[in-house]
């Protein structure tokens, strides 16, 4: 099956401090990577859209300038989460996609700030 | 409302028995229909996906769709430890796929 891996699997940082997060689809070319954000016993919360080659679409309530999403190519896609506060400690996770296909879910990373 | 609904659980059963999870969705335009499973601290894997009313099969498992009711359902029989994990549904919106989760039900076998 599709491989979707994510680095780093957990990072803790300082309250200011940027954390960027990769997601990388192994085996297949993905035209759309999803992130999502998951708190602890809670859902996953689809944060923004992002098609290779152009600006994510980000849903409601989610800061672009706060979470900058970057899909330069059709196998990696980076989010950088700026000037992170302890709110924002949260597991993060992508999901990738080829055209008309499922979504692949990678492992997700767990985010602490201090 | 919510657009997917899901009890969060715990569900807590016996090794052997069969475990019944379901979610409740509020647009009736809803077409596709997904069961995925995430143990902890990992990402959701796709265990099952539904197009139409009625049941599909896949080992173990069983989804089932009622859109009369905007219900659907899985079931697991012969549960085992390994099935230990948090299911949850999700529905695809129908322009970009992107998926709209229920709220997951956190599932424990005890072996």
């Amino acid at each position: 099956g599709a491989v979707v891996s994510q680095h780093p699997s957990w990072v803790i940082c300082k309250s200011g401090t940027s954390v960027k997060i990769e997601c990388r689809s192994l085996d297949f070319q993905a035209t759309t990577m999803f992130w999502y954000r998951q708190f602890p016993k809670q859902s996953l919360m689809l944060m923004a859209t992002s098609n290779e080659g152009s600006k994510a679409t980000y849903e409601q309530g989610v800061e672009k300038d706060k979470f900058l999403i970057n899909h330069a190519s059709l196998t990696l896609s980076t989010l950088t989460v700026t000037s992170a506060h302890p709110e924002d400690s949260s597991f993060y996770i992508c999901s990738a996609r080829e055209d008309g296909n499922e979504q692949f879910f990678g492992p997700g990373t767990r985010l602490t700030v201090l | 409302q919510k657009e997917v609904e899901q009890d969060p659980g715990p569900l807590s059963v016996p090794e052997g028995a069969i475990v019944s999870l379901n979610c409740t969705y509020s647009n009736s335009a809803f077409q596709y229909f997904m069961w995925y499973r995430q143990y902890s601290r990992k990402g959701p894997e796709l265990l099952m996906y539904t197009y139409s009313s009625g049941n599909k099969e896949d080992g173990r498992f069983t989804a089932q769709v009622d859109k009369s009711s905007k219900y659907i359902s899985l079931f697991i029989r012969d549960s085992q430890p390994s099935d230990s994990a948090t299911y949850l549904c999700a529905i695809p919106k129908a322009a970009g796929n992107k998926l709209t989760f229920g709220g997951g039900t956190r599932v424990l076998v005890k072996p």
